[in-house]
């Protein structure tokens, strides 16, 4: 079983559309970080999150911690955001990261 | 804005030849890491790096590899005698804290024949 499952693993969506990602985990966690990978490979990161909520821009990340789930949350949608997006959580006590096997976002003008 | 560097952006070479990754972190970065993705599958940790010493490493992270900061800027990955398997973008990353946030390198893609 996978430590860090990933929802939905595609997603295609329209323009302006309200876009949810979804992360769950197995394991005891000390930070969840959000990363968006473009087609070139590049990774940037987006979040780093161990409780409640951050925003930034038109994303919002949540997380869960006694459920062991995290959400990304886009708003408006837009083309530019078409990329794929990992979930990737920090072992307890560790400086290793375990990722999910990210979600592909195609936004659709 | 500073960003971490990797060089070279591609690498092939045969099976059984040495391969060195270079990688330039944030300047005032302490922590450093290496990780890898096989075409098509998820990202994996490799090897965290800390005060000159590596602090974690992968069941992946076998005899083949080493790392090493041989200056004050540059981080290498060294595969001693590379396999069709190490096929695969290779990304560095550093953080300024424990655990922090990282900042990815652009990658370099290894190609094995």
């Amino acid at each position: 079983k996978n430590e860090v499952e990933q929802s939905p693993q595609n997603l295609t969506a329209q323009e302006g559309e309200f876009i949810t990602i979804n992360c769950s985990y197995s394991v005891g966690i000390s930070a969840l970080h959000w990363l968006q990978q473009h087609p070139g490979g590049g990774i940037v990161s987006l979040f780093m999150l161990s409780s409640g909520k951050k925003k930034h821009g038109r994303l919002i990340a949540t997380i869960n911690i006694q459920e062991k789930h995290s959400s990304l949350h886009i708003t408006a949608s837009h083309p530019r955001d078409s990329a794929v997006y990992i979930c990737a959580v920090q072992i307890q006590g560790a400086q290793k990261l375990v990722f999910g096997q990210g979600t592909r976002l195609t936004i659709n003008p | 804005e500073p960003e971490v560097t990797q060089t070279p952006s591609h690498q092939v070479t045969q099976m059984g030849q040495e391969v060195i990754l270079r990688c330039v972190p944030i300047s005032n970065h302490l922590y450093f890491y290496w990780y890898r993705q096989i075409l098509g599958q998820k990202v994996e940790f490799l090897v965290s790096f800390y005060n000159n010493e590596i602090s974690e490493k992968s069941e992946i992270f076998d005899d083949q590899f080493s790392v090493e900061r041989p200056d004050g800027s540059n981080f290498t990955l060294k595969i001693r005698s590379t396999k069709l398997e190490d096929s695969a973008m290779y990304f560095c990353a550093s953080s300024a804290t424990h655990g922090g946030v990282r900042f990815f390198g652009p990658g370099t893609r290894l190609t094995v024949l």
